[in-house]
């Protein structure tokens, strides 16, 4: 069975600082997406950014970047320019190829952002 | 375009009986996923229906039941609560189902509290 572990259940980091989350996940599929999930306190789960296993390239949205090392199974998320709105619960999740319907959750990182 | 919407927002039952939760996918969605989120255990998957079938369930028991209708719209059913029921229950629509290449939409979820 796939695993995401996100070892850190808690982090912070100073308004306008870079901050790097961590997941790893376990798989001996070789097609397969990975995610990352924002969860305000509003409680919707909200996509940032996502990753093809198949692709080399790391993905980028804005300020959202992520450091995919297919071998090392590890996939963290750098968040620069740190926002006051991006305080909120952080989930990595996985999914098998196209045509999986589930996702598989870390427990995840609780962010804070410091003024 | 609306978002997905799930009512109601918070829920309080008592241990025995059962709980209906609905959920209404963005328009033009053909999936609708469910997931449990507990501090305990995180985010798990309950199941995931696509033009009224089920296609993938979750290890849960089978107290835990859903439907979907041809608009799309879904419930699920919880009967016979037990205390470890509570939770946050969020329904995820997408175009088609598959999380790698047709994105989960969050809803904000219903919390569910058994007394």
């Amino acid at each position: 069975a796939q695993t995401v572990t996100q070892s850190q259940p808690e982090m912070s980091v100073q308004e306008a600082e870079t901050v790097t989350l961590s997941c790893t996940y376990d798989t001996s599929e070789s097609d397969y997406y990975l995610f990352w999930y924002k969860q305000p306190p509003s409680r919707q789960m909200i996509l940032v950014i996502r990753q093809e296993a198949y692709k080399q390239q790391n993905a980028t949205e804005n300020r959202f970047s992520v450091n995919f090392q297919k071998a090392a199974k590890s996939f963290s998320l750098k968040i620069s320019d740190s926002q006051l709105g991006d305080a909120a619960m952080y989930f990595c999740a996985y999914s098998l190829g196209a045509g999986s319907y589930q996702l598989t959750f870390g427990k995840g990182t609780k962010l804070s952002v410091i003024p | 375009k609306a978002g997905v919407t799930q009512t109601p927002r918070y829920l309080i039952k008592t241990r025995g009986q059962q709980v209906t939760l609905s959920c209404s996918p963005i328009s033009g969605h053909r999936s609708v996923s469910w997931y449990q989120q507990t501090p305990g255990q995180g985010l798990q998957f309950l199941f995931e229906y696509f033009s009224e079938t089920q296609r993938n369930k979750g290890n849960f028991p089978g107290r835990f039941s859903g439907r979907q209708f041809s608009n799309s719209r879904s419930e699920m059913n919880v009967s016979t609560l037990e205390l470890g029921d509570s939770a946050l229950y969020l329904c995820a629509s997408s175009l088609w189902g598959g999380a790698g290449n047709s994105p989960l939409h969050f809803g904000n979820g219903t919390r569910l509290t058994v007394t």
